[in-house]
C-alpha cells in the first residue's frame, strides 16, 4: 500500500498560488493520485485526480513528475474560504484487487487576509 | 442528485444503548463506505460494501455492525459502544469499487456520534 507523506501546515495570504506536495514513493502502477478537500465538521470534498503530467479543472491543477513518486496541488489565487485541511490519496491494493482508500495526515491550509 | 446524505446530524448514546446510523445515495453508485474520524485526525476506513456485499472489514470490533439493505442505503448499527468511540461518523459512496482507486468518492456530511 502506498504511504503519503504531506507537510503538516502551511500559511498563505489571499490572492497568492498555493503548491502542495505530496510524497509517495512506493506508488504502483495502476495507482490514481487523488486529492480531497475537508473543512471542520464536513465530509472531505473530491478537488482533483490525475496518473501522470498535468491535470487541471476549475478549481486546481495537479502536477505528477514522470516518475510518479510525489505531486503537487496547486491552488490558484486562494481565499480565505480556501482554509481546510487537504488530502493526498493514492490508489493501492490489497491480495484480489481491492483499493483500500487511505487518508494520511493531511496538510492545514491557513489563510490570511 | 450528487448528494450523499446521513442521519442523524447528531447522537448522543449511553454504553448500553443500541442506535443505528443511515446513510442515503441515489446517483447510482455500487460502492459505499463508512469511516470514523477523530478530532485533528484523518479519516480511518472501517468498512467497504460492494455491490451490496460487505467487501472490506478494516477489523473493526464487532459492536459496530454494517448492513447495505439495498444500493442506495447503508446502515451502521451501534452497540455497547465505548466513550472512546466518540467520533464523526462519514459515510461515501462512489461508481464502483476495485482497482487502481480511479473512482472519486462522495462524502456525507456525517454524524457526530458521542458515547456517553
Amino acid at each position: 500500500l502506498a504511504k503519503t507523506t504531506q507537510p503538516i501546515s502551511m500559511d498563505s495570504y489571499e490572492g497568492q498560488e498555493v503548491n502542495i506536495t505530496c510524497s509517495h514513493n512506493n506508488i504502483a502502477t495502476n495507482d490514481y493520485i487523488t486529492w480531497y478537500q475537508q473543512f471542520p465538521s464536513q465530509g472531505p470534498r473530491f478537488i482533483i485526480q490525475g496518473y501522470k503530467t498535468k491535470v487541471t479543472n476549475e478549481v486546481a491543477s495537479l502536477f505528477i513528475p514522470a516518475d510518479r513518486k510525489s505531486s503537487t496541488l496547486s491552488l490558484p489565487r486562494v481565499s480565505l474560504s480556501d482554509t481546510a485541511v487537504y488530502y493526498c490519496l493514492v490508489g493501492g491494493g490489497k491480495a484480489g484487487g481491492s483499493y483500500i482508500p487511505t487518508f494520511g495526515r493531511g496538510t492545514s491550509l491557513i489563510v490570511h487576509p | 442528485d450528487t448528494e450523499v446524505t446521513q442521519t442523524p446530524k447528531h447522537l448522543v448514546m449511553g454504553m448500553t444503548n443500541k442506535k443505528s446510523l443511515k446513510c442515503e445515495q441515489h446517483m447510482g453508485h455500487r460502492a459505499m463506505y463508512w469511516y470514523k474520524q477523530k478530532a485533528k485526525k484523518p479519516p480511518e476506513l472501517m468498512f467497504v460494501y460492494s455491490y451490496e456485499k460487505l467487501s472490506i472489514n478494516e477489523s473493526v470490533p464487532s459492536r459496530f455492525s454494517p448492513e447495505c439493505p439495498n444500493s442506495s442505503l447503508l446502515n451502521l448499527h451501534l452497540h455497547a459502544l465505548q466513550p472512546e468511540d466518540s467520533a464523526l461518523y462519514l459515510c461515501a459512496s462512489s461508481q464502483d469499487f476495485g482497482l487502481a482507486g480511479g473512482n472519486e468518492q462522495f462524502f456525507g456530511p456525517g454524524t457526530r456520534l458521542t458515547v456517553l
